[in-house]
C-alpha cells in the first residue's frame, strides 16, 4: 500500500505557482520523498527527491516540513505542458528500486 | 543521451498467446525494473533486475517472467495472456539499486489483449 496521501485533483492558472501537497505521516528517518509526474500516454518522469532538506532543481522545488510528515512540490510558473498526474512516493534506500505508486494528483493548468 | 527505450510501442494479442517486451536502459545503468499500469491506476511493480539477477518481485503470477542480458537490456515475458493483462508496461532504469539515485522510465509498451 502507498504510504502517501494526495488530493485527487487540483487546478492552477497558467503562469502561477502550482503547489502540490503530499502527506506522509508514517515516514521513517531513512525514507526519501520522491516526486514523479506522468503526462498522458507517456512514462513517469522523475522530478525531484529529498530526505529532510528543501531541494530545488530546474523543474521544481520540494519543501519538506520539519517533522517530515508532509511535503509540497512547487512548480514556480506553471505552463499548459505541466498538466499531468503527479505522484508523491516514499521509498527507503535499502528497499532497492521498488516504487509504490498511489493514485496521484491530477494537475490541470488552465489558460 | 538516449533515455530508456522500449519496444514495441504497441502490441495486440489474443487470449492464451505469449508476449515478449524489450527494454534498453540508459547507458551506464545496470538496474532495470518493470511495472504494469492498468488504465486509471498508478504503475505497479513487477520485477527488478540488477547484474542479470532478479532482485525483487511484485505480486504477479508465474506467467510473468523476465531476464536481463550482459548488456543490461531486459525482456519481460508473459505467457497464457488474459484479458486483464491489457495494460501499459513500463521499464525503468537506474545506475544501481539500494541507493537514492532515481529511476528513469521509458514511455512503455501498450499491450491490448482481444
Amino acid at each position: 500500500d502507498a504510504k502517501t496521501t494526495q488530493p485527487p485533483s487540483m487546478d492552477c492558472a497558467e503562469g502561477r505557482a502550482a503547489n502540490l501537497p503530499c502527506n506522509h505521516s508514517t515516514i521513517s528517518g531513512n525514507e526519501y520523498v520522491y516526486w514523479y509526474r506522468q503526462i498522458h500516454s507517456q512514462g513517469p518522469q522523475y522530478i525531484i527527491h529529498g530526505l529532510k532538506n528543501n531541494e530545488t532543481n530546474e523543474m521544481a522545488s520540494l519543501i519538506i516540513t520539519e517533522d517530515r510528515k508532509s511535503s509540497t512540490l512547487i512548480l514556480p510558473h506553471a505552463t499548459l505542458r505541466d498538466t499531468a498526474v503527479y505522484y508523491c512516493i516514499v521509498i527507503e534506500e535499502t528497499s532497492g528500486s521498488r516504487l509504490t505508486f498511489g493514485e496521484g494528483t491530477q494537475l490541470t493548468v488552465n489558460p | 543521451d538516449a533515455g530508456v527505450t522500449q519496444s514495441p510501442t504497441h502490441l495486440i494479442k489474443t487470449r492464451g498467446q505469449h508476449v515478449t517486451l524489450r527494454c534498453s536502459p540508459i547507458s551506464g545503468h545496470k538496474s532495470v525494473s518493470w511495472y504494469q499500469q492498468v488504465l486509471g491506476q498508478g504503475p505497479q511493480f513487477i520485477f527488478q533486475y540488477y547484474e542479470k539477477e532478479e532482485r525483487g518481485r511484485g505480486n504477479f503470477p508465474d506467467r510473468f517472467s523476465a531476464r536481463q542480458f550482459p548488456n543490461y537490456s531486459s525482456e519481460l515475458n508473459v505467457n497464457a495472456l488474459l484479458l486483464g493483462d491489457s495494460a501499459l508496461y513500463l521499464c525503468a532504469s537506474s545506475p544501481r539499486p539500494y541507493s537514492n539515485q532515481p529511476q528513469h522510465f521509458g514511455d512503455g509498451t501498450r499491450l491490448s489483449i482481444l
